[in-house]
């Protein structure tokens, strides 16, 4: 089934203890997208990448950091965690084409007490 | 500056009414427009995308550039269509979506 699976689904955590937030997809698609997703505040990115080895910043980037070693994964790594990182957060993928779909993972919900 | 307004952060409605969720957008290229749905406990989704002019579950939505708008319609509710909407405008620059805050559809019986 093509689909992209994110670990943990939840997690809570204490400040400044280092997070890794993984990201898979089994649809060969290049390109893969990390949001965090807060009340009033809709759905921002965080970072992106267009394909392996290659990322970059969204939105919100502050906090976060990723890597792209391999087309299909997608970790999202928060080094020092702290409350306002509070959040849903939901992992995607989008394959080649002029207009494209996104395909979303189940999202991950953190809490950082 | 691109942007995409979704005006009502709440919609109800009875089953069988036609509904109708705003988008409005500003971008200064030709805009590609997407709604997506997020249905409870389930991952966002793709509903429809209006280059593709298609009808799914009931849902259009066209695309008028002279008002800037793409709403999603449907003539009439059910109560599984009950759901989160979000509309989204591909900004052209690195497959970045621009995110509308969403409206939050409930259809009730």
């Amino acid at each position: 089934e093509a689909q992209v699976t994110q670990n943990p689904r939840y997690l809570i955590t204490v400040t400044g203890k280092k997070l890794t937030v993984t990201c898979s997809q089994n649809m060969n698609h290049e390109y893969m997208s990390w949001y965090r997703q807060d009340p009033g505040l809709g759905l921002r990115q965080i970072y992106y990448s267009m394909n392996v080895e290659v990322t970059d910043k969204g939105d919100v980037p502050e906090g976060y950091k990723v890597s792209r070693k391999e087309k299909r994964n997608f970790p999202l790594i928060l080094e020092s965690p702290s409350p306002n990182q509070t959040s849903l957060y939901f992992c995607a993928s989008g394959g080649q084409g002029s207009s494209y779909e996104q395909y979303f993972g189940p999202g991950t919900r953190l809490t950082v007490t | 500056a691109q942007r995409v307004t979704q005006p009502e952060k709440l919609l109800s409605v009875f089953k069988g009414a036609p509904v109708e969720l705003k988008c409005n957008y500003s971008y200064s290229g030709s805009p590609e427009l997407f709604w997506y749905v997020q249905y409870s406990r389930q991952r966002l989704q793709l509903l429809l995308r209006h280059i593709s002019r298609e009808s799914i579950k009931g849902f259009t939505a066209d695309l008028n550039k002279g008002e800037t708008s793409f709403h999603l319609k449907k003539p009439f509710a059910q109560e599984e269509d009950s759901a989160m909407y979000y509309c989204a405008l591909d900004a052209g620059n690195n497959r970045k979506l621009i995110w509308g805050l969403g409206t939050s559809l409930a259809v009730n019986p």
